[in-house]
């Protein structure tokens, strides 16, 4: 069975740094893309970027671009999606997703970002 | 960039009913590369359609998808219970791989 299982929720304060994972499991990680997609509290799903494991090739969305990074350990089959000074605008549930269209999904993880 | 968006943005239907959504693209989308998810309530999204028609494992046939070059659509024939969500399109023909606003599919 394919699985993506993502790290647990987060409270963050605004400046402090965060890292995020989400381990895949049940295929052979190397060979697919994953992604990572924002979806703010109420609103519709962001694409923020992809990174390809085998050799980190990475795309980001322009409006992610400098915001975030987007990493992988192939050696552990875990993607992470990481920023080094949170702000309360990066509040939100964030996930991960297999493939360039999201076959398989991480069940999310929840960040709130308050002072 | 590429800018998907769908119409409508509410479409209210009752269970049995045809519903029809659409997706607009900004520019063309390479090779058919667009797809569909549904997502409920605290879910995570679910892919339905991937490569404009092709039904992802394990989704009824009563989900269709269709179109090319900037417009598209997902189609379900007869709407049951379990399908009221709402249903985002997503291009990955060019990075970005954008994702339309969304249409909410509510109970009349």
């Amino acid at each position: 069975e394919i699985q993506l299982v993502q790290s647990g929720a987060e409270v963050k304060k605004p400046g402090e740094s965060l890292r995020i994972s989400c381990k895949g499991s049940g295929y052979s990680f190397t060979t697919f893309w994953i992604g990572w997609v924002r979806q703010m509290p109420g609103k519709g799903l962001e694409w923020m970027g992809i990174i390809f494991p085998a050799d980190s090739d990475t795309r980001y969305s322009p409006s992610f671009q400098g915001q975030v990074t987007i990493s992988a350990d192939k050696s552990i089959s875990t993607a992470y999606l990481q920023w080094s000074s949170l702000k309360a605008s990066d509040t939100a549930m964030y996930y991960c997703a297999r493939h360039v269209y999201g076959t398989d999904w991480g069940q999310g993880t929840l960040v709130t970002v308050s002072s | 960039e590429i800018v998907l968006t769908q119409s409508p943005g509410t479409l209210s239907l009752s269970p049995g009913e045809r519903a029809t959504l659409s997706c607009r693209a900004s520019q063309s989308v390479s090779s058919r590369n667009l797809a569909w998810y549904q997502q409920k309530p605290g879910q995570a999204p679910r892919l339905l359609i991937y490569a404009a028609s092709s039904r992802a494992t394990g989704i009824p046939d009563r989900f269709s998808g269709g179109g090319s070059g900037t417009d598209f659509t997902l189609t379900i024939s007869r709407l049951e219970p379990e399908d009221f969500a709402v249903y985002y399109c997503q291009q990955y023909g060019s990075s970005p791989y954008t994702f339309g606003q969304g249409t909410k599919l509510e109970i009349k």
